[in-house]
């Protein structure tokens, strides 16, 4: 079964520390990984796709196959990281789309 | 603008009375999917839509219908509104190799 993992509920942290919310994901196969957020009462946006191994917003992910992670980091936190991070899966299906599968998100708060 | 909208934003009903939430988009994309997000268990999957006419179930489909006649709308219905789907509730559309665009929600109560 696909399953994703986001271990912690909240995560409080100081500004200009680091960072790293932590998502773990079960999948047989070759999955896609994404990280959204959602600004307070805003629409979900993608912030990171694992293929395209980019940097938004000073935010990283690797995909570790070997651990079956996908973390979130940063390496110095800012105020308007405050918001809520979902980590997400969509496996492949070989050319069919599979569905996304979310975690149960990680409201990440970032203090003065 | 994102290329997608949702209506209502807001709607407050009461106990066994039928909702219909509308998503619309300008994209042309052929996926579209209705998610509701609450506190503690983050965003599951009620219905998605692979075409006109072309829908399927996803984890929490019960109590929930969907409609997809054109490409750019997609329905949610509730067919007889209970408390337990009071939520927010979110659109979203996709092209095949990206992630998905979400709209900017329904936050529904039901009394």
């Amino acid at each position: 079964a696909q399953r994703v993992t986001q271990p912690e509920k909240l995560l409080s942290v100081f500004k200009g520390a680091p960072v790293e919310l932590k998502c773990n994901y079960s999948y047989s196969g070759s999955p896609e990984l994404f990280w959204y957020v959602q600004y307070s009462r805003q629409r979900l946006q993608l912030l990171l796709r694992h293929i395209s191994r980019e940097s938004i917003k000073g935010f990283t992910a690797d995909l570790n196959k070997g651990e079956t992670s996908f973390h979130l980091k940063k390496p110095f936190a800012q105020e308007e990281d405050s918001a809520m991070y979902y980590c997400a899966l969509r496996a492949n299906r070989g050319g069919s789309q599979g569905n996304l599968i979310f975690g149960k998100g990680t409201k990440l708060s970032v203090k003065p | 603008d994102a290329g997608i909208t949702q209506s209502p934003r807001h709607k407050v009903t009461e106990t066994g009375t039928p909702v219909t939430l509308r998503c619309h988009q300008t994209e042309n994309h052929r996926y579209m999917y209705w998610y509701r997000q609450d506190p503690g268990h983050g965003l599951r999957l009620i219905h998605y839509s692979y075409g006109v006419k072309d829908t399927d179930k996803g984890e929490v489909s019960d109590g929930y219908s969907v409609s997809r006649s054109k490409t750019e709308d997609f329905l949610l219905t509730l067919e007889s509104a209970t408390s337990s789907q009071t939520s927010v509730y979110f659109c979203a559309i996709s092209a095949s190799n990206y992630g998905y665009t979400f709209g900017s929600g329904t936050r529904l109560t039901v009394v």
